[in-house]
């Protein structure tokens, strides 16, 4: 595996559920980010986490739960989801956190609330 | 002040042609301003980059223009292909909390190009 993965690539859930998604960067790098990609808005930054430390969130609801247990792997945990809580869930990794480092994108999480 | 306007939403070129996309910005602590390209069941990936201490960068058939003053950049894109159909995401950065800070994105271009 190269790159920045995500799995699943497709996931359809109850508001009650209970599911987590998955990202691995294989690049050798020290940041992670969750973004939220819904149609007609701009991508939006949820969750940064540097050499496993989260070090910004973005006011996001509880509903969403972060988890980088190390500097590879990062975890979104999603319970109690609303229908307005679907959308391309992507991750992004980068050398370090910085505004000139080149952020690499995964293929994205399609998240359909039922 | 965190916004990026993009436009236009979509866009049609013919083959050869310049396809043109606009951003702007209000937060002047942005200081670096990169174009994503996205393909359909992709994630996007970084096309091109300026800083703002240049007006204008070239990669090939992409060149961003940069206006500082007027708080403005621009993506071209000259002799457009089929190939370069996607979506185009206009993005900026800047240490704007003294510290760690993620992409803040516009809305995307969606750019199609005719045979």
């Amino acid at each position: 595996e190269t790159g920045v993965t995500q799995t699943p690539r497709h996931l359809v859930m109850g508001m009650t559920n209970k599911k987590s998604l998955k990202c691995e960067q294989h690049l050798g790098h020290n940041a992670m980010y969750w973004y939220k990609q819904s149609a007609k808005k701009p991508l939006e930054l949820m969750f940064v986490y540097s050499l496993e430390e989260r070090v910004e969130n973005n006011s996001v609801p509880s509903r969403f739960s972060p988890e980088c247990p190390n500097s590879s792997h990062l975890f979104l945990h999603l319970h109690t989801l609303q229908p307005e809580d679907s959308a391309l869930y992507l991750c992004a990794s980068s050398q370090r956190v910085s505004s000139y480092n080149e952020q690499f994108f995964g293929p994205g999480t399609r998240l359909t609330v039922l | 002040q965190q916004q990026v306007k993009q436009s236009p939403q979509s866009l049609i070129v013919q083959k050869g042609g310049i396809s043109i996309i606009n951003c702007a910005y209000e937060n002047t602590a942005f200081d670096y301003f990169p174009w994503y390209q996205q393909f359909p069941g992709k994630g996007p990936a970084l096309l091109i980059a300026i800083r703002p201490d240049v007006s204008e960068k070239k990669e090939g058939r992409f060149t961003i223009s940069f206006n500082k003053s007027a708080k403005q950049f621009s993506l071209h894109i000259m002799d457009s292909q089929p190939g370069d159909s996607a979506t185009y995401f206009c993005a900026a950065s800047g240490q704007v909390k003294g510290g760690a800070d993620g992409l803040t994105f516009g809305k995307g271009t969606h750019l199609i190009i005719q045979p």
